[in-house]
Parts: structure tokens; C-alpha cells; sequence
């Protein structure tokens, strides 16, 4: 069982750049997430979709695109990288409702925006 | 405003010394505290979930204490390992809702030294 498969596990763009982090999940998750993590601040919320089709945006949303269009994947799109998003990305999923069942992180992906 | 304070930032101990992680919040309405383990270059690791019924619950040699009177929470850990050496991240849910109402500590970096 995978659980939460991120990649790439490393990237470096240059400023304006695009790209896309993969997640996939293989648990049958309906909740996914997305989290960015900054040295000395707690993980910080990007977006989330509760099911396949259903996005909405979490806490630092701006720069960042998602889309939901099969319960396994959920892609975070870079639209035009700044060094402000350099940092550690984590994506989680967990059962429906999210509730008391935990999240299942990922391993990461460390993005460099020179 | 809803947060999460932990503490020590940091902690040093010996191996095979028991040592006790704490956590303060100050969320509203209450759902769930859940504590995860974050190791180096890893995604976090869920180790207990408490609900507002629940003032302790144990996963091995860890085990979580909550105070839902005073919004307190501590993990303890017996018989240190090396292999604890982790960042332990506090977390409270704001609602059983899926969405945006986890709130997240700092971490407290334990480092476990032979």
C-alpha cells in the first residue's frame, strides 16, 4: 500500500516559471490537501477538495491552482513562480469528513525559486 | 483568533530518559487534538487523535494527555529511542468537517542523543 506518492521529490524554477506537484493517494481517500511548510511557522493550508470536482481554497491560496478530476490525483499547479514559494510541499488526504480520521502525509516535495 | 502554542521549541535528552512535549491551544469550537511525528525529509506521521471525551491515549511508548478545561495538551515519551529524534507537531480541529479547520502547531524538535 503507496498511501501518498508525491513528485517530483526536488525542483528549482526560475522566477516566472510554471509547473505542476503531482499527488496521488491509493486509499480511496475522498479528503485531499495541500500544505506548504516554512521554517519556524506552522503547516499552512493551500487548498483542499473534499471529492472528485470539489475544490476550494485554504489559508495562502494566491499563486497556486488545483483541479479534482479523479478521487486518486490531485495536482498543485505553480502559475509563474516567485521566490516567495520556495519552501517544503506537502499533500494529505484522509477519509470522508476528515473528522476524527488522520491525515496521511506525503514525503514532500522541496521547491527552490531562484 | 484560534491557535496553537508548543513548547520547548527545542528539546536535547538522553537516551533512555522519559521527557513530556506540551501544547496549548486556544480553538473554538473544539473538535479533536492529534499529535504527529515529523521526520527529517519525511511527511508528518499521525501518532494519537483525542476527542473532548478522552484525557489520555497511548500508541506504544508515546502517550498524550488532554486537559480540555484548561485547552492542554502533553505528549510523553518513555524510554527514549534514537529513532525519536523527530519534529512533534501539535494539532487541533476546529470542526468534523473536512475543510480548512486544522490548526497547527511549530513543532517541538526532540533530539535523542546516545
Amino acid at each position: 500500500n503507496a498511501g501518498v506518492t508525491q513528485t517530483p521529490k526536488f525542483q528549482v524554477l526560475k522566477t516566472g516559471q510554471s509547473m505542476t506537484l503531482q499527488c496521488a493517494q491509493d486509499m480511496n481517500h475522498e479528503y485531499m490537501s495541500w500544505y506548504r511548510q516554512d521554517p519556524g511557522m506552522g503547516l499552512r493550508l493551500i487548498h483542499y477538495s473534499v471529492g472528485a470536482g470539489i475544490t476550494d481554497q485554504g489559508e495562502v491560496p494566491n499563486g497556486y491552482n488545483v483541479s479534482r478530476s479523479t478521487t486518486e490525483d490531485f495536482p498543485l499547479r505553480l502559475l509563474s513562480a516567485a521566490p516567495s514559494q520556495t519552501s517544503v510541499y506537502f499533500c494529505a488526504s484522509s477519509g470522508i469528513g476528515q473528522g476524527h480520521s488522520p491525515l496521511h502525509f506525503g514525503n514532500g516535495t522541496r521547491l527552490t525559486v531562484t | 483568533k484560534n491557535q496553537v502554542e508548543q513548547s520547548p521549541q527545542s528539546l536535547i535528552i538522553l537516551e533512555g530518559k522519559n521527557c513530556t512535549l506540551q501544547c496549548n491551544y486556544t480553538v473554538s469550537p473544539f473538535s479533536n487534538l492529534r499529535w504527529y511525528k515529523q521526520d527529517t525529509g519525511r511527511g508528518p506521521v499521525s501518532l494519537t487523535i483525542m476527542t473532548f471525551s478522552e484525557n489520555t491515549k497511548s500508541n506504544g511508548r508515546y502517550t498524550a494527555t488532554l486537559d480540555a478545561d484548561t485547552k492542554q495538551s502533553s505528549l510523553h515519551i518513555t524510554a527514549s529511542q534514537l529513532s525519536d529524534s523527530a519534529s512533534y507537531i501539535c494539532v487541533v480541529s476546529a470542526s468534523r468537517q473536512a475543510g480548512t479547520a486544522l490548526i497547527f502547531g511549530k513543532g517541538t524538535t526532540l533530539s535523542v542523543s546516545s
